[in-house]
């Protein structure tokens, strides 16, 4: 079956740590994307990516990092320097470079800072 | 800048009651918006649709309607099942150069429905 996936389901993570969080596609879409959300609010954008080895800046960038080495994967790492990582972080993507699909999105990672 | 609004839940219902979850949203030009929703622990599933103004995007006995005159795009299902429990989203994206690579999300309404 197409679709995406992220892993880990949950990740904890000690202050000071960098992690990394896992998502992959085998839709064969061009675009990708992580938004971060917290409770009781809208989803917000990290990074996203229209082709291989390009990625852009979103609303929320500062503390994370990202990689597009395949056309498949989208790696988000949360560095130490992000202040309030704690959070359900979701991955997406859609078909072309143009962004005038719809995005489709994985089953998300929770990410717990202890 | 582009923004959606939401109604703020929870919303409560008996199941087969008739369901509304309001959304507006501040745009230029005419942006696509969508309805997405979110079961516990889960990802977001795109529920339903809508590219251009008075289009209706539907799916599972849900529906939505574009109205550019309002700029709404509520959405609807005429009787609820417990399986509709779940957190509802309304995104839109934006038309212009900074805005159409990404979606702009309300808050999210909460919907419980009781049996």
């Amino acid at each position: 079956d197409g679709g995406i996936t992220q892993s880990p389901k949950y990740l904890f993570r000690k202050e000071g740590q960098n992690v990394t969080l896992s998502c992959e596609q085998n839709l064969n879409h061009d675009a990708m994307y992580w938004y971060r959300q917290d409770p009781g609010q809208g989803l917000r954008l990290i990074y996203y990516s229209q082709i291989v080895n390009d990625f852009q800046k979103g609303d929320i960038a500062e503390g994370y990092s990202v990689s597009r080495e395949k056309k498949e994967s989208f790696p988000l790492t949360v560095t130490s320097a992000q202040k309030n990582p704690t959070a359900f972080y979701l991955c997406a993507s859609s078909p072309t470079q143009g962004f005038t699909d719809t995005q489709y999105f994985g089953p998300g990672t929770r990410l717990t800072v202890l | 800048g582009d923004s959606v609004t939401q109604m703020e839940g929870p919303v409560t219902l008996s199941e087969e009651a008739f369901l509304t979850i309001n959304c507006t949203y501040t745009a230029t030009g005419y942006p696509s918006l969508f309805w997405y929703v979110q079961y516990p622990g889960e990802g977001l599933q795109l529920l339903l649709k809508a590219t251009k103004a008075d289009d209706k995007g539907s799916n599972k006995g849900f529906e939505a309607t574009y109205r550019k005159e309002t700029t709404s795009f509520h959405l609807e299902k005429g009787s609820v099942q417990v399986s509709d429990s779940a957190v509802y989203f309304c995104a839109l994206r934006g038309v212009g150069i900074g805005s159409s690579y990404k979606l702009i999300f309300g808050s999210g309404t909460r919907l419980l429905v009781r049996p």
